[in-house]
């Protein structure tokens, strides 16, 4: 059965601090890894897909890695707008086109 | 383009009761999925169409849950009677294929089962 772990669970930083969060994973077969973006009484927004280990990819503040068991979502000198909960969700090559999410890391980003 | 539209946004009803949802995905979407968000935790899958066939329903209660997605495109989700443990956020997505440009998610309808 594929999972998702994602840590720490709640993450508050001062403006400008950068951080990271992390998202571990287990699946048969990665078909792609997917970053969203979700704000209170809305529903996830699309960030990023990673593929293969090795990969980034970079938007705005945003920047996602992966590796074979993990990816990391770095916010680099983060803004009071960039508050909100990150989702981490696998594709597996067998499951067609289902995303099993992780629970969420919720930011706050403090001016 | 027009997003993913769902209603109600709120649904407030009591226990054994029941409720349905509704979802229009983006044009020309071909699948479409419903998720349940419990608060506090990620989305959780519970049915994937692919036109107007069920492709995945293997977490959706079908003693108290079921979704029909007619001529491929609107989908409705519903549940009878309700338990207080429905209580969550009702997410309709639609995707044009196997979803490498991420899903669309609408804005959800949050249900309250008192």
């Amino acid at each position: 059965e594929d999972q998702v772990t994602q840590s720490p669970e709640a993450l508050r930083l001062q403006e400008g601090e950068s951080s990271s969060l992390n998202c571990s994973y287990t699946v048969s077969g990665l078909r792609g890894l997917f970053w969203y973006r979700q704000d209170p009484g809305k529903g996830p927004e699309f960030l990023f897909t990673l593929y293969s280990a090795g990969e980034e990819k970079e938007k705005e503040r945003l920047k996602a890695t992966l590796t074979k068991k993990e990816s990391f979502l770095h916010i680099t000198a983060p803004k009071p707008e960039d508050s909100a909960t990150y989702l981490c969700a696998v594709q597996a090559k067998a499951a067609g086109n289902k995303l099993t999410f992780g629970g969420g890391t919720r930011v706050l980003v403090k001016p | 383009e027009a997003g993913v539209a769902q209603s109600p946004r709120y649904k407030i009803i009591e226990k054994r009761q029941s409720v349905a949802f509704w979802c229009n995905p983006i044009s020309g979407h071909a699948t479409l999925y419903w998720y349940q968000q419990i608060l506090g935790q990620g989305p959780k899958l519970l049915i994937q169409f692919q036109n107007n066939g069920v492709v995945d329903d293997s977490q959706l209660p079908k003693d108290r849950f079921s979704a029909e997605r007619l001529k491929g495109v609107d989908s409705t989700l519903k549940i009878q009677p309700a338990k207080l443990e429905d209580s969550a956020v009702y997410l309709c997505a639609s995707s044009s294929n196997w979803g490498a440009d991420g899903y669309t998610f609408g804005s959800g309808t949050r249900l309250t089962v008192v």
